[in-house]
């Protein structure tokens, strides 16, 4: 079975512009969260979403957003980017029997 | 508001020898899930166990085991034999509660594996 797969894999973007990240759970998998990893904060959560709703919302401004599909592929948006911003972003997906969760290589975004 | 505690420096470990990685937790809640996961240089987050706060035997997958401590809310991980492939990041974390999937991480510990 393949993993979580995230696109791209890198990012440049410049400070005000927006930016699409993303991210196809495993097959079968219908929840789907994404985490934001620095160096200074570590990973935080951002938001997670089960069959295309959003169940829970980490603490970030309104900039990011995000949604889920029918297929149950989901992406996650930022507008307004800010050097702050820079990070990995990291989606996982969650089958519903178990807690586990297995996460996808990341998205290295990098905002100059 | 959980909270994850991993204060160990990075470490050195002799390969085929085996290290503990400590985790403390902090929760007021009676139902939860506890969480260690690989991070190799290449970024991606490997799931290596998962022990619930209601589960009466320890966690073990192949050559990790979690020496879970409820009482004293300690979840450490335990890597036996180690190999050269286990220097990473290794983070520890918890689950929200009641069906609540989000992770609070802890900062991580550094583990080189020298031969």
């Amino acid at each position: 079975k393949a993993g979580v797969t995230q696109t791209p894999r890198y990012l440049i973007k410049t400070r005000g512009q927006q930016v699409t990240l993303s991210c196809s759970p495993i097959s079968g998998h219908r929840s789907v969260s994404w985490y934001q990893q620095t160096p200074g904060q570590g990973l935080q959560f951002l938001f997670e979403y089960f069959s295309e709703t959003q169940r829970n919302k980490g603490n970030f401004p309104g900039r990011f957003s995000g949604r889920q599909f029918s297929n149950s592929r989901s992406e996650m948006n930022v507008s307004t980017l800010e050097l702050g911003d820079s990070a990995l972003y990291l989606c996982a997906s969650r089958p519903t029997s178990s807690y586990e969760q297995y996460f996808g290589p990341g998205t290295r975004l990098t905002v100059t | 508001a959980q909270k994850i505690t991993q204060t160990q420096p990075g470490m050195f470990v002799q390969e085929k020898e085996a290290v503990t990685l400590d985790c403390t937790y902090d929760t007021s809640d009676q139902s939860y899930g506890l969480f260690w996961y690989k991070q190799p240089s290449s970024g991606e987050m490997i799931f290596l166990i998962y022990q619930g706060s209601y589960d009466e035997q320890n966690a073990t997958e192949g050559r990790y085991s979690l020496n879970f401590q409820k009482a004293r809310k300690s979840a450490n991980l335990v890597i036996s034999a180690s190999q050269l492939g286990d220097s990473a990041m290794y983070f520890c974390a918890m689950r929200d509660t009641y069906g609540n999937n989000r992770l609070a991480f802890g900062k991580g510990n550094q583990v080189v594996v020298i031969p």
